[in-house]
């Protein structure tokens, strides 16, 4: 596979439900980002890991738990969501979190919570 | 913080020639990104600006202007494929590689 993946596509979970989001680039990036979009919101950035420490967190609610165990995964836990957390997750990655970088998108997961 | 301000919508020919305005307020700047979103799919990178004046890449340019806190997409030759939202981001001084993108301009290509 190329570019940035992620898994599963959609995901529909209840409020009292564990699951995790995950991503995977393939393009020998050291950064990777979490993104959330909601409907008629702009992308609000959530996460940043650079060289597998994280180096940003958007002021995040801990029912969410990111995990980079390498630099080509990075991982969201999500647990007790409410559903005003429904929304498309995107992952990206970038050569570094520093300098001029295009960042790479993943298709992103689809998580309604019901 | 920043804000990015751009049209919601817009509606044009295919043929024709679109322009897309973004317009911020940071306190310290260090480039803008354009991205492009089809429906479903992953934002793509489109154009980077970080000094004043046009970069023409194809059928598409991207504009800036720092002084005035103002960037435009322009899309020559629209194609029914151009539909899409057009994604407009900041990168703050000392901020790294990290965005804060507008709301997006839902573009619409009609025959």
């Amino acid at each position: 596979e190329t570019g940035v993946t992620q898994t599963p596509r959609h995901l529909v979970m209840g409020m009292t439900n564990k699951k995790s989001l995950k991503c995977e680039q393939h393009l020998g990036h050291n950064a990777m980002y979490w993104y959330k979009q909601s409907a008629k919101k702009p992308l609000e950035l959530m996460f940043v890991y650079n060289f597998k420490e994280q180096t940003e967190n958007n002021s995040v609610p801990s029912r969410f738990s990111p995990e980079c165990p390498n630099s080509s995964h990075l991982f969201l836990h999500l647990h007790t969501l409410q559903p005003e957390d429904s929304a498309l997750y995107l992952c990206a990655s970038s050569p570094n979190h520093r300098g001029t970088y295009e960042q790479y998108f993943g298709p992103g997961t689809r998580l309604t919570v019901t | 913080g920043q804000n990015i301000d751009q049209p919601t919508e817009m509606t044009a020919t295919e043929g024709a020639i679109v322009q897309i305005n973004c317009t911020y307020q940071t306190s310290g700047f260090n480039g803008l990104f354009w991205y492009q979103q089809h429906a479903g799919e992953a934002p793509t990178f489109l154009s980077y600006n970080v000094l004043d004046g046009l970069e023409e890449k194809g059928r598409f340019s991207s504009f800036l202007s720092r002084s005035k806190g103002y960037s435009y997409l322009l899309l020559k030759e629209l194609q029914m494929k151009d539909s899409a939202s057009y994604l407009c981001a900041v990168r703050e001084d000392n901020a790294g590689n990290m965005l804060t993108f507008g709301g997006g301009t839902r573009l619409m290509v009609k025959p």
